[in-house]
Formats: C-alpha cells, sequence, structure tokens
C-alpha cells in the first residue's frame, strides 16, 4: 500500500487569501498523482491527473504542480472564495510490481470564512 | 441519463444479513472500483474490476464479495454484516486503473445495527 499524505489536515483562511497545500507520496515508481474536490455531502470531482515531472495543471483559480523526484505535489488557490470550502483529495499510485492502483491521502479540509 | 449511479443511497440492515450494493456506469469504463469512507482512513479501495469477470482485492476486502459480469454493473455484497462495515460507499469508474479520472457515484450510507 502506497503511503500518501497530506498536509495539513485543516485549514482556515479568509475570502481573497490565496492558500496552497502539499501531498507527498513515494518517488521510487512513481506512476500518476491525481487531485479531487470532495465537497460536503457529495461525491469527490476529479481537479487533475498529472504524470510527468514538472507538470503544471490549471483549471481558473486552482493550479498544481508535481515533483516525482522528491515524491510531493502542491495545490494551490488563488483569492479563495467560500465556494472553495471543500475537502481536497490526493491519490498516488505507483508500477511495483501490479500495483498500479491510487491510493488516497486523508485530504485537507478548506474552509474559507467570508 | 450519462453518468454512474448507485443505489440504494441509504440502508439500514442489522449484523448478520447479506446486503448488496448496486453501481451502474453508461460510459462503458473499463475500470470499476469500491471504497469506503471511515472517519480518519479517508477512502480505502475495497476491491476494483478491470472488466467483466476480472476482479481483484484492494487494500480492505475482508468480509466483501464483488461481481462483474457486465461491464456497466458492479455489485458490492457484504456476506454477513458487521458494525464495522458502517460506513459510506463510493463506486467509481474509469478508462484505466491510475491514469486516467476516476467518477465517482453519490454514495451509499450503510448502517449495520
Amino acid at each position: 500500500i502506497l503511503n500518501v499524505e497530506q498536509s495539513p489536515q485543516s485549514l482556515h483562511v479568509q475570502e481573497g487569501d490565496s492558500t496552497n497545500f502539499t501531498c507527498s507520496f513515494p518517488s521510487s515508481n512513481f506512476y500518476a498523482l491525481h487531485w479531487y474536490r470532495w465537497e460536503t455531502a457529495k461525491s469527490p470531482e476529479a481537479l487533475f491527473v498529472m504524470t510527468l515531472n514538472g507538470d503544471e495543471k490549471k483549471k481558473g483559480r486552482i493550479s498544481a504542480t508535481l515533483n516525482t523526484k522528491e515524491g510531493y505535489s502542491y495545490l494551490y488557490i488563488k483569492g479563495s472564495q467560500p465556494e472553495d470550502s471543500a475537502t481536497y483529495l490526493c491519490a498516488g499510485g505507483n508500477s511495483g510490481g501490479s500495483n498500479y492502483k491510487l491510493t488516497f491521502g486523508k485530504g485537507t479540509l478548506l474552509t474559507v470564512n467570508p | 441519463d450519462a453518468g454512474i449511479t448507485q443505489s440504494p443511497r441509504y440502508k439500514i440492515t442489522e449484523t448478520g444479513r447479506q446486503v448488496t450494493l448496486m453501481c451502474h456506469q453508461t460510459w462503458s469504463h473499463s475500470y470499476m472500483f469500491w471504497y469506503r469512507q471511515d472517519l480518519g482512513h479517508g477512502l480505502r479501495l475495497i476491491y476494483y474490476s478491470a472488466a467483466a469477470d476480472i476482479t481483484d482485492k484492494g487494500e480492505v476486502p475482508d468480509g466483501y464479495v464483488v461481481s462483474r459480469s457486465k461491464t456497466e454493473n458492479f455489485p458490492l455484497t457484504l456476506e454477513s454484516a458487521t458494525r464495522s462495515q458502517t460506513s459510506v460507499y463510493f463506486c467509481a469508474s474509469s478508462w484505466t486503473i491510475s491514469t486516467d479520472t476516476q467518477y465517482f457515484g453519490p454514495g451509499t450510507r450503510l448502517t449495520v445495527l
């Protein structure tokens, strides 16, 4: 089982603040890294899938970077809005043996105060 | 409508009963997954399937059985429900096992009394 860790566990910011959080994963045999946004009482929705070292992806005010050599990904939210409040999940997959399955981190709960 | 659906959305059962949770997707995705969500654990993979009649264990398979006779359906059965199986269960589907987005169903909240 891949060890995928997210930090911080939770985060409170004010509307308009920019914020970022981290996903750490083993760098050996890296295969893919996913970010999902999960609102309360809904199901996770995909933000990004990244596979290459140095990948940067952007969707509106949200962007992500990937460093496979050191085993981390950052998710950035610029100018946070209350509707950004959600749990942000990352999931990693490596290619050790036949184990290409994704392992999810426990998430970062973001609360944006108006 | 296209998408991924789960039924029932809510289920209360008693210890020892058999329960089946249904998952249906309309995209013809090859891969389907069952996860459980528990406080402090996040999403944990129970079973997954690469195609019809091909299934494999995930992180927490004990007490669960799956089948996939048709590409679009992936039912999860609790053969003899236990209180520790009280959880929210999410089904997901994807074209590949890890390099494509997984699309999640709305979840089934299961309570075992």
